[in-house]
């Protein structure tokens, strides 16, 4: 059974990096066909990409947080990572880490990690 | 405002059968496959439907299916356990991301 847990700091200061795992268990990202992606959800409200990434091969973000935005794999550790730079109160929300339903970006999220919550305040 | 729109309320009763859309235009739903996620008192998103395909361990009172530029989450046989907040998400290739819904909320009477 595959699946995903998020880890990071719970709380970053504005204008800092917010930086954020997901660790990857019953499945290798290395072996399987899939985009692993990130996803978010502000306090009450709906849920927004971030973007995907496919191996280290092929990444799509967001375009409104393109600028801001690095997703990478580690292959080694079963593990892909978020960057998000500049950040400021618009970024507290849960992050989610997922896994796409096929090796196209455009399918959608099958697989979700269970969310943590990262609030910016300083 | 979300590029998808859906409900922002539902209601049924045990037993009924509920449909939830989620309306877009040609550049996404008219173009891609949907999902859709229930999200029970804040948890983690599931998915519960991908096009008209039912993700294992999801019960077969789910279903999907698509019209044009309209995607419809049909629940057939509602139980209480089935009380949520559904969201819908598809490709849009005119904006270059995966665009969700405002989300429905379900509730069962």
């Amino acid at each position: 059974q595959l699946q995903l847990q998020e880890s990071g700091p719970g709380l970053v200061k504005p204008s800092e990096t917010l930086s954020l795992t997901c660790t990857v268990t019953g499945g290798s990202i290395s072996s399987s066909g899939y985009y692993w992606g990130w996803i978010r959800q502000p306090p009450g409200k709906g849920l927004e990409w971030i973007g995907s990434i496919y191996y280290s091969e092929s990444t799509y973000y967001n375009p409104s947080l393109k600028s801001r935005v690095t997703i990478s794999v580690d292959t080694s550790k079963n593990q892909f990572s978020l960057r998000l730079s500049s950040v400021t109160a618009a970024d507290t929300a849960v992050y989610y880490c997922a896994r796409h339903i096929s090796n196209v970006v455009t399918s959608p999220p099958l697989y979700w990690g269970q969310g943590t919550l990262v609030t910016v305040s300083s | 405002q979300s590029a998808l729109t859906q409900e922002a309320s539902v209601s049924g009763t045990v037993g009924q059968k509920v449909t939830l859309s989620c309306t877009g235009n040609s550049n996404n739903i008219g173009s891609y496959a949907v999902g859709w996620y229930q999200q029970i008192s804040h948890g983690a998103p599931k998915t519960v439907m991908f096009g008209n395909s039912l993700p294992s361990g999801i019960p077969d009172r789910f279903s999907g299916s698509k019209s044009g530029t309209t995607a419809s989450l049909t629940i057939s046989g509602l139980q209480p356990e089935d009380e949520a907040d559904y969201y819908c998400s598809t490709w849009d290739y005119s904006l270059s991301v995966q665009v969700f819904g405002g989300g429905t909320k379900l509730t069962v009477l």
